[in-house]
């Protein structure tokens, strides 16, 4: 089965450095990998995905991925962190369900906390 | 544009009342629906989720169930509340191979 891992709960970064927030999968087969955001009391949001092609995926507000197939990992990125960027990530894998619908498999998800 | 819509924002239920939660996607046709649960504001459990009206899946037994009367509407439903359905409830779609889109969730508490 499929699966994904986030092995911090929490990640404290300085404002203005730069910020990973680590995840790592396990699939069988090629890997469709996703990264969302949920800001306080509010839904998740889609940040960006890895299906195929370059290992470096830039998505929304700045933020990329690098996808490292021989770690099995797919850490999320951002070279300089902002407060407003302080919430919760989640990695994301997806996995066949029933009927040819897809689940995502999520993480625990990592609270970030940018201080200034 | 798509847009996703949950009500209530937020609800507090006595323990054994009956529960209705509503999600409406508009701007898209024959999306793939989900319910999600998420406990203490971490991560998050796959309620349910269907291909089509009146095409449910159960991922987990609980207390809850499911319906989805029209193409874009998904309801999230329970005849007697437990404490422990208190949580953060999201729905979500996707269409084919796309990415999945969340709503704005709705908080239950119940006391």
């Amino acid at each position: 089965a499929q699966s994904v891992a986030q092995p911090e709960d929490q990640v404290n970064v300085a404002e203005g450095n730069p910020l990973t927030v680590k995840c790592t999968y396990s699939v069988s087969g090629n890997p469709y990998l996703f990264w969302y955001v949920q800001y306080p009391n509010r839904g998740l949001q889609f940040l960006l995905k890895y299906i195929t092609g370059d290992n470096l995926v830039k998505g929304s507000y700045g933020f990329e991925a690098e996808f490292n197939k021989s770690q099995t990992s797919f850490h999320l990125k951002k070279p300089s962190a902002l407060v407003s960027d302080s919430a919760l990530y989640f990695c994301a894998v997806r996995d066949m369900g029933g009927s040819g619908t897809y689940k995502y498999i999520f993480g625990t998800g990592t609270r970030l906390k940018v201080l200034a | 544009s798509q847009t996703i819509h949950q009500w209530p924002a937020t609800l507090v239920q006595p323990v054994g009342s009956p529960l209705s939660l509503e999600c409406t996607v508009e701007g898209t046709s024959n999306p793939n629906l989900y319910w999600y649960r998420q406990a203490a504001g971490r991560g998050l459990q796959l309620l349910f989720y269907s291909v089509g009206i009146g095409q449910i899946s159960s991922e987990v037994p609980q207390n809850l169930s499911a319906s989805r009367p029209q193409d874009r509407q998904f309801i999230l439903s329970s005849k007697k509340l437990l404490l422990s359905d208190s949580g953060f409830y999201l729905c979500a779609w996707s269409v084919g191979t796309s990415s999945k889109y969340f709503g704005p969730g709705t908080r239950l508490t119940v006391t």
